[in-house]
């Protein structure tokens, strides 16, 4: 398996809604990323765990609330989210650290904050 | 000065063509360096990872890096319309992901 899997792939969510993005991978990577991609932007970080404890947090609003429960699994918790936080949010994963792979990306979940 | 530029695109080419993708950047701490390639409505895809400064070939892309010049190239031989795609450039210090930086992106349209 040499994929990382997240679901949904498509999610509209109003202001008021508690929502959570997951991540999945079985490759054995030990740090995993959430991204934030808007149209035509490239992705920006905005967590990173390593070893499952949360290590980079890029000043994130607190309406954003990652957990990773096991070395497979990454989640983002929603809540009292904006319009403007409408955009593509992009899972990744890597070995430990780059190793010679880079990174793995998933495929996103397109929300919609209405 | 953004830390990383990119040509701007859209690049169009007709299908055949050497395509050349580029970006320069301003951090000279910069170690490691990527090319990813992104579908419409897809995640981006590694295709070219390199450390440090050199060539790397794989099948029809060759990746440059120029650490003296903060220059780094993508080249793409024999260009299909199945390349036609969003091209990143990225970057890093080096692992976890601190400072890993994306450039803005060239689309890429090759033409049959």
């Amino acid at each position: 398996d040499t994929e990382v899997t997240q679901t949904p792939k498509h999610l509209v969510m109003g202001m008021t809604n508690k929502k959570s993005l997951k991540c999945e991978q079985h490759m054995g990577h030990r740090a995993m990323y959430w991204y934030k991609q808007k149209a035509k932007k490239p992705p920006e970080l905005m967590f990173v765990y390593s070893y499952e404890k949360l290590s980079i947090n890029e000043s994130v609003p607190s309406r954003f609330s990652p957990e990773c429960p096991n070395s497979s699994l990454l989640n983002l918790h929603l809540h009292a989210l904006q319009p403007e936080d409408s955009a593509l949010y992009l899972c990744a994963s890597s070995q430990g650290g780059l190793g010679d792979y880079g990174y793995t990306f998933g495929s996103g979940t397109r929300l919609t904050v209405v | 000065q953004k830390e990383v530029e990119q040509d701007p695109g859209p690049l169009s080419v007709p299908e055949g063509a050497i395509v050349s993708l580029n970006c320069t950047y301003s951090n000279s701490a910069f170690q490691y360096f990527m090319w990813y390639r992104q579908y419409s409505r897809k995640g981006p895809e590694l295709l070219m990872y390199t450390y440090s400064s050199g060539n790397k070939e794989d099948g029809r892309f060759t990746a440059q890096v120029d650490k003296s010049s903060k220059y780094i190239s993508l080249f793409i031989r024999d260009s299909q319309p199945s390349d036609s795609a969003t091209y990143l450039c990225a970057m890093t210090l080096g692992n976890y992901g601190q400072n890993f930086v994306f450039g803005p992106g060239t689309r890429l349209s090759v033409l049959p």
